[in-house]
């Protein structure tokens, strides 16, 4: 398994403001995947970020308002710009560390939009 | 990509075992069959995967049907801390591409 730790855990944001989250991970894995879950519901993929190569995008989702990062094999970053108060949800980073398709999450960020 | 279908909630008395179904119906023969679980304000976690044959680990069992098309989690003992949802995940081939449906609110009674 692996230790996967995202910043921050919550923020409560203004509406037109972006907030960037971050998720770190204690080994090196090529496959990481953002993921958001509104309040009540399951678990929505956003994209696949790979290292080396421009994130994928799933359909509802645009690069605009979720800008991520893929600097290292360690770390990336979530942009959520432009919030309304619709963005309000837990976003969860998860890596594939065996490339056999089993995922570790992190524990999330709950993001309220005000 | 292949539908999973579970019940919406389940509900088990502590240390009695639990199974909990998942269909797939329209299930590739390339398909691997995965159970995460997610605890209150945790991220999803891992229980269980296969592919054809039943399996086993130290969280759970997996029994699969002849015909591939539905799935049982297995609890063997309840205990409180299993409350949680469960999902049924069949990540299309090579893709890793995870699809969560409601999955199985489980609830433990002590």
């Amino acid at each position: 398994s692996a230790v996967i730790s995202q910043k921050p855990s919550r923020d409560i944001c203004q509406r037109g403001t972006s907030l960037t989250i971050q998720c770190q991970v204690d080994s090196q894995v090529t496959m990481m995947f953002w993921y958001r879950q509104q309040p009540g519901q399951s678990l929505t993929l956003i994209a696949t970020a790979n290292q080396g190569s421009e994130a994928t995008y799933e359909s509802g989702f645009v690069i605009d308002k979720f800008p991520i990062s893929r600097p290292n094999l360690t770390f990336s970053t979530l942009t959520v710009s432009n919030m309304s108060p619709e963005d309000s949800s837990i976003y969860l980073c998860s890596v594939d560390l065996t490339a056999m398709g089993i995922q570790y999450f992190g524990a999330g960020t709950r993001l309220s939009v005000l | 990509d292949a539908k999973t279908t579970q019940p919406n909630s389940m509900e088990s008395n502590e240390e009695e075992p639990v199974h909990l179904p998942c269909n797939h119906s329209t299930i590739s023969g390339t398909d691997y069959i995965h159970w995460y679980r997610q605890l209150p304000s945790q991220g999803p976690e891992y229980v269980i995967h296969g592919l054809t044959s039943n399996v086993n680990n130290r969280m759970a069992s997996l029994a699969i049907a002849e015909d591939r098309k539905s799935s049982t989690l297995i609890l063997h003992r309840a205990t409180l801390r299993d409350a949680a949802v469960y999902y049924c995940i069949l990540p299309p081939f090579g893709t890793y591409k995870y699809i969560f449906g409601t999955g199985t609110r489980l609830k433990v009674l002590a």
